[in-house]
C-alpha cells in the first residue's frame, strides 16, 4: 500500500534553514508528480509546492518562492524540501502528498519558526 | 491566482440529514481540475473527489461532486457520524494551486 513519511521538522530561529525529507513507498515514486502542503496552527491547507515525475518542472507558491526548492531523487524514492530564510509565518505542519490532486498524504512534520 | 471561496463557513446537521457544500472559483478552472477533501482533527487530509466528480478509491457513494466552469458542490446524502469534519476544495489545474477555506460541517 502507499506509504508517505514526512522527517526533518523541528524548531528553527528566524532566518534559519531546514531541509524536509518524504520517504515514498508502496507505488512507482518515479511515475507520479508530487506535491508540499502545508497547514499552520489551527488554519486552513496551502499549497507549496509540486514537481513533476522526472524534476523538470517545478512550482511554488508566492510565499515561499525564492526562499524554499524542491527536489526529488527517484533512485531513493525520496521527496525533499529544502527551507531557507524561514520567517515566523512559515509555521506549520507539513505535508507531502502524491499527484496534482493528492491522493495519498503522510502524516504531517511540525516545522516551528520561534526565537 | 485562482481564488477559491468556500461556502457556508460553518453547517450544522444532524446525522442522516443531507449536506450540500459550495465551492466558487474567482476564475474558470482549467479542465474540471476540482479536488474535495476531508479533514478530521489530528489527522491529514483526505481525498475524497477529483476532477470535479470522480469519488477516490474507497470513499463511499455518499459522497458526490459536481459543477464546472466557477461553480462546484459537493453532495452528502445520509450523513453518518463519521462524516462531521472539515472539507476542503481545491484546483489543481493553473499555477498557484489554490485551497478554499474550508467549511466545517458540525453535529447538530
Amino acid at each position: 500500500q502507499v506509504h508517505l513519511v514526512e522527517s526533518g521538522g523541528g524548531l528553527v530561529k528566524p532566518g534559519g534553514s531546514l531541509r524536509l525529507s518524504c520517504a515514498a513507498s508502496g507505488f512507482t515514486f518515479s511515475d507520479y508528480y508530487m506535491t508540499w502542503i502545508r497547514q499552520a496552527p489551527g488554519k486552513g491547507l496551502e499549497w507549496v509546492s509540486y514537481i513533476s515525475s522526472s524534476s523538470t518542472y517545478t512550482n511554488y507558491a508566492d510565499s515561499v518562492k525564492g526562499r524554499f526548492t524542491v527536489s526529488r531523487d527517484n533512485a531513493k524514492n525520496s521527496l525533499y524540501l529544502q527551507m531557507n530564510s524561514l520567517r515566523a509565518e512559515d509555521t506549520a505542519v507539513y505535508y507531502c502528498a502524491r499527484s496534482a490532486a493528492a491522493d495519498y498524504w503522510g502524516q504531517g512534520t511540525l516545522v516551528t519558526v520561534s526565537s | 491566482e485562482i481564488v477559491l471561496t468556500q461556502s457556508p463557513g460553518t453547517l450544522s446537521l444532524s446525522p442522516g440529514e443531507g449536506a450540500t457544500l459550495s465551492c466558487r472559483a474567482s476564475q474558470s478552472v482549467s479542465s474540471s481540475y476540482l479536488a474535495w477533501y476531508q479533514q478530521k482533527p489530528g489527522q491529514a487530509p483526505r481525498l475524497l473527489i477529483y476532477g470535479a466528480s470522480t469519488r477516490a478509491t474507497g470513499i463511499p457513494d455518499r459522497f458526490s461532486g459536481s459543477g464546472s466552469g466557477t461553480d462546484f458542490t459537493l453532495t452528502i446524502s445520509r450523513l453518518e457520524p463519521e462524516d462531521f469534519a472539515v472539507y476542503y476544495c481545491q484546483q489543481y489545474g493553473s499555477s498557484p494551486r489554490t485551497f478554499g477555506q474550508g467549511t466545517k460541517l458540525e453535529i447538530k
